[in-house]
């Protein structure tokens, strides 16, 4: 039973390009949340999705930052016209239905050069 | 605004000796208070976790103290070995939105053998 996978483990893009980062959560789980980590930080909260819909998008800058969790397929964090202060680790976590445990992946470290 | 604010950033300890990490928070309404730790190039991992009716909680060298009026909680790790030179972060939330966790700054716990 494999953990949550992420990927890229590492990402370089440049000013104005866009990122991708994938998650595929574990077998079984339908709940992904995403979280970033800034140098010297601890996470922040971004998003909350269940298969299909976003149920809390809070901590998600209001521009060039979309997720989605397809039916099929892995939810993907979509960062356009990438800017240095983007530069962090972003780590996606996956959870059955009601009080059970999250798992995190091993994060997406994305350089903005 | 920081809602859980974690100290010290780093510490070192010998072998066998117990590194303590202090957290405090804002909102009287979190409940759930996790411990993560994470291992370079690794996502966090639970830990440990406690809620605000208990005031201690150990689970095998990791313990949990909670004190409700002062909002503060802490972790020890008793007889600490190599192989617990972590990062460790504080976190806490609402048990009702549990994907919502705030974290603190983390500290770097090294210990030498």
């Amino acid at each position: 039973n494999a953990g949550v996978m992420q990927n890229p483990r590492h990402l370089v893009r440049r000013r104005g390009q866009e990122a991708r980062l994938r998650c595929s959560p574990m077998k079984g789980h339908s709940h992904v949340y995403w979280y970033r980590q800034l140098p010297e930080e601890g996470l922040k909260f971004m998003v909350y999705l269940q298969k299909e819909n976003i149920i809390d998008e809070s901590g998600m800058p209001k521009e060039r930052f979309s997720a989605e969790f397809p039916k099929e397929g892995p939810s993907i964090l979509r960062i356009q016209q990438v800017v240095r202060g983007d530069s962090a680790a972003y780590f996606c976590a996956s959870k059955a239905g009601g009080n059970t445990e999250a798992f995190f992946g091993q994060g997406t470290r994305l350089t903005v050069v | 605004q920081q809602q859980v604010k974690q100290s010290p950033q780093s510490l070192i300890v010998q072998k066998g000796g117990i590194p303590i990490i202090n957290c405090a928070y804002e909102n009287t309404a979190f409940d759930y208070f996790p411990w993560y730790q994470q291992f370079p190039g690794k996502g966090p991992a639970l830990l440990i976790a406690i809620r605000p009716d208990v005031s201690e909680k150990k689970e095998g060298r990791f313990t949990i103290s909670f004190n409700k009026s002062a909002k503060q909680f802490s972790l020890h790790i008793m007889d600490s070995q190599p192989g617990d030179s972590a990062t460790y972060f504080c976190a806490a939330t609402l048990s009702s939105n549990d994907y919502k966790l705030s974290f603190g700054a983390g500290t770097t716990v090294t210990v030498r053998a």
